[in-house]
C-alpha cells in the first residue's frame, strides 16, 4: 500500500511569490483535505477536495487555492506569500462514503519559509 | 473559545508512569474523535479513533464523554518512546474535516 507522499519537502520564496505544492494520495483514498500547521500550533484546515471539486474549506483567503486529478493527487496553490504563511503545510488522503468517512493519514509534509 | 481545547503540556514524567490528557470540544454535533501523534518536525501519525464505548490499544485507552464534551487519552507504563506531541481532533464540520487542538507535549524521563 503505498502511503501519501508530497513534494517538495522544503521551500523557500520570497515574500509576494507563488508557491505549488503536491500531494499523491494514499492508495483507494478518494479525498485530499490539505492543512497548514503553524509552529507550536495544531494543524489548521485549509480546504478538501473529493470528486475533483473543493469539498468544505476553512478560514483562509482567496490566494490559497487547490486542485484535485482524477487520479486523487491534489496541489495546493498560494498567491502573493507573506511572511505569516510560513508553516508545515500537510496533506492527508481519506475516503469519503455515503456512510462511512475514514480517518485521515497525513504525508510527510512540506516546510515552506518566506523570507 | 476554540472549538478544541488541550492542556499544552510540557507534562514530564518517569517512565513507568501513567499519563492522561483530556480535550475539551465546543460543537455539540461533532460526530467522531481522533487521537494522533506528532513527533519533532514531523506529520501527525493516527494514534486512535475514539468511541463512546471506550476503546483500548496495547498500553492506550481513549474515551469519549459526550455529556461533559470531553475526549481523554491514557497512557500506561511509559516508554521513554512515547515522548511525543499529542494531538485530539473533532470532525467538527462533518465528514472527515477535522479540527485539531493544539497538541499536548509529553516527555518521559527516565
Amino acid at each position: 500500500e503505498t502511503g501519501v507522499t508530497q513534494s517538495p519537502t522544503h521551500l523557500i520564496k520570497t515574500r509576494g511569490q507563488q508557491v505549488t505544492l503536491r500531494c499523491s494520495s494514499q492508495s483507494g483514498h478518494n479525498t485530499v483535505s490539505w492543512y497548514q500547521q503553524a509552529l507550536g500550533q495544531g494543524p489548521q484546515f485549509i480546504f478538501q477536495y473529493y470528486r475533483e471539486e473543493e469539498n468544505g474549506r476553512g478560514n483562509f483567503p482567496p490566494r490559497f487555492s487547490g486542485l484535485q486529478f482524477p487520479n486523487y493527487s491534489s496541489e495546493l496553490n498560494v498567491n502573493a506569500l507573506e511572511l505569516d504563511d510560513s508553516a508545515l503545510y500537510l496533506c492527508a488522503s481519506s475516503t469519503t462514503g455515503s456512510s462511512y468517512n475514514s480517518p485521515l493519514h497525513f504525508g510527510n509534509g512540506t516546510r515552506l519559509t518566506v523570507t | 473559545r476554540k472549538e478544541v481545547e488541550q492542556d499544552p503540556g510540557p507534562f514530564n514524567v518517569p517512565e513507568g508512569a501513567t499519563v492522561a490528557f483530556n480535550c475539551t470540544y465546543s460543537n455539540s454535533a461533532s460526530q467522531s474523535f481522533f487521537w494522533y501523534r506528532q513527533d519533532c518536525r514531523k506529520e501527525p501519525k493516527l494514534l486512535m479513533s475514539v468511541y463512546s464505548s471506550g476503546n483500548e490499544d496495547g498500553r492506550f485507552t481513549a474515551q469519549l464523554n459526550r455529556a461533559s464534551q470531553y475526549i481523554s487519552l491514557l497512557i500506561r507504563d511509559s516508554k521513554l518512546s512515547d515522548s511525543a506531541t499529542y494531538l485530539c481532533a473533532g470532525s467538527l464540520g462533518g465528514g472527515n474535516k477535522l479540527t485539531f487542538g493544539t497538541g499536548t507535549q509529553l516527555k518521559v524521563e527516565l
